[in-house]
């Protein structure tokens, strides 16, 4: 495993679309996150998963957002009626929770740029 | 809420040089984590360094090093004879400990550019 990988790497739509991007974390890593950045700024926090439950949501992730981990290993977040807003490149990574230790190092994949027209 | 501010959008290095980068954040909490992340062109985000809030001791890996001043919420990197491939954006990042939150929040980051 050589990392955490995205698909796709790129997507355009159109507005009002829909749009479902993959995420495949590292194989021995129990929680994935999803961020979301724009041009010229920092990740912002979407939603993270510990196994296949989801226990963090930010205010950021509308009900036109849905992301789910089923059996604990890949992730999917899907868009739907999408906006020109929504342009962005979406991060996963993944980390491992050893024991109690905290503050684990998140591995981050390479995104996927959307592009809403 | 907790916020990061990276105040400096880019910076220029010459190779060999040292550098650094600032950071200054904000929360009332006692316990955190502190990040540093690189991002190349065109690649993906890696782990830099980390400080744990509740560690005096500056961290330290290789060439990189940071100056935590925990009473005036600052946390700058330090990047000692700086080479071509440190060029990229830098992105401070804070992960609150407590209330259980995983979440990382990120600066807007800061572009370093490496001059031969």
């Amino acid at each position: 495993d050589t990392g955490v990988s995205q698909d796709p790497r790129h997507k355009i739509t159109k507005r009002g679309q829909n749009v479902t991007f993959r995420c495949d974390p590292i194989s021995e890593h129990n929680r994935l996150y999803w961020y979301r950045q724009t041009l010229g700024q920092g990740p912002e926090f979407l939603t993270y998963f510990q196994n296949e439950a989801q226990l963090e949501k930010s205010r950021l992730l509308s009900d036109r957002f849905s992301a789910e981990r089923p059996k604990g290993s890949f992730s999917t977040l899907e868009i739907q009626r999408t906006e020109q807003g929504d342009s962005a490149m979406y991060l996963c990574a993944s980390s491992s929770r050893s024991g109690t230790s905290e503050g684990d190092e998140q591995f981050f994949g390479p995104g996927t740029r959307l592009t809403v027209l | 809420a907790q916020t990061v501010t990276q105040s400096q959008p880019e910076m220029s290095v010459q190779e060999a040089e040292t550098v650094t980068l600032s950071c200054t954040y904000d929360t009332s909490e006692s316990d955190y984590y502190l990040f540093w992340y690189k991002q190349p062109p065109s690649r993906q985000m890696i782990l830099v360094i980390r400080q744990e809030a509740y560690k005096q001791q500056n961290a330290t890996e290789n060439r990189f090093s940071v100056n935590f001043q925990k009473a005036a919420k600052s946390f700058s990197l330090k990047i000692s004879d700086s080479q071509l491939g440190d060029a990229a954006m830098y992105f401070c990042a804070y992960n609150p400990t407590q209330g259980g939150s995983e979440k990382l929040v990120f600066g807007k980051g800061m572009k370093l550019t490496v001059n031969p």
